[in-house]
């Protein structure tokens, strides 16, 4: 079984712009979430798609949003890029139980640097 | 609001050796905790998942442990070698329905030849 697959890989971008990540979930798993890690901070939670809709949403500005589609691939999108969001970004994907107790896949990253 | 603490942050040891890492959290309302390794310039690796009723659970030479009440998680490591060299991260999942996990920092470790 394929894993979660993210494109594109590298990315770069000049301050101002906008991007879009895509992520590929395992085939079979509704749920999809996104994080940002930065050596700083860490891993944080973006946010989180199922059956297209967004369940959950972390603390970043409205420059961040996302989106899933009825194959439950989904997409993020920064706008107005700063260079603070010069990070990895990763999504997971998981076939949610009824108690939400399925682990999480994660795919490789987009490594996005804006200069 | 649910906190991670990984600790030590780095690590290194000799081949062979038998270690643990720490992980605690401050919320005890969690659905699961996960266990990941993390390799260079790479994404996350699932290793275990804890379900909160659940004392431990095995894989290889792996276990890792909840103590939910004092908020406590352990990986044990047996045996360690030069290719358990990475970063292991802990997150727990809290009560509420979301997929939303909260990760430490990571414990960053090398393992000498």
């Amino acid at each position: 079984k394929a894993g979660v697959t993210q494109t594109p890989r590298y990315l770069i971008k000049t301050r101002g712009q906008q991007v879009t990540l895509s992520c590929s979930p395992i085939s079979g798993h509704r749920s999809v979430s996104w994080y940002q890690q930065t050596p700083g901070q860490g891993l944080q939670f973006l946010f989180e798609y199922f059956s297209e809709t967004q369940r959950n949403k972390g603390n970043f500005p409205g420059r961040f949003s996302g989106r899933q589609f009825s194959n439950s691939r989904s997409e993020m999108n920064v706008s107005t890029l700063e260079l603070g969001d010069s990070a990895l970004y990763l999504c997971a994907s998981s076939w949610t139980g009824a108690q939400g107790n399925s682990p999480l896949h994660f795919g490789n990253g987009t490594r996005l640097t804006v200069t | 609001k649910q906190e991670v603490t990984q600790i030590p942050a780095a690590l290194s040891v000799p081949e062979g050796e038998n270690l643990v890492l720490n992980c605690s959290f401050t919320d005890s309302a969690i659905y699961n905790l996960q266990w990941f390794r993390q390799d260079p310039g790479k994404g996350l690796t699932s290793l275990l998942l804890i379900q909160s009723s659940q004392r431990e659970q095995t894989s290889g030479r792996l276990n890792a442990s909840l103590d939910k009440s004092s908020g406590r998680s352990t990986l044990y490591i047996a045996a360690s070698q030069p290719g358990d060299s990475a970063t292991y991260l802990c997150a727990v999942r809290s009560r509420g329905g979301s997929e939303k996990l909260v990760f430490g920092k990571g414990t960053k470790l090398t393992v000498n030849p």
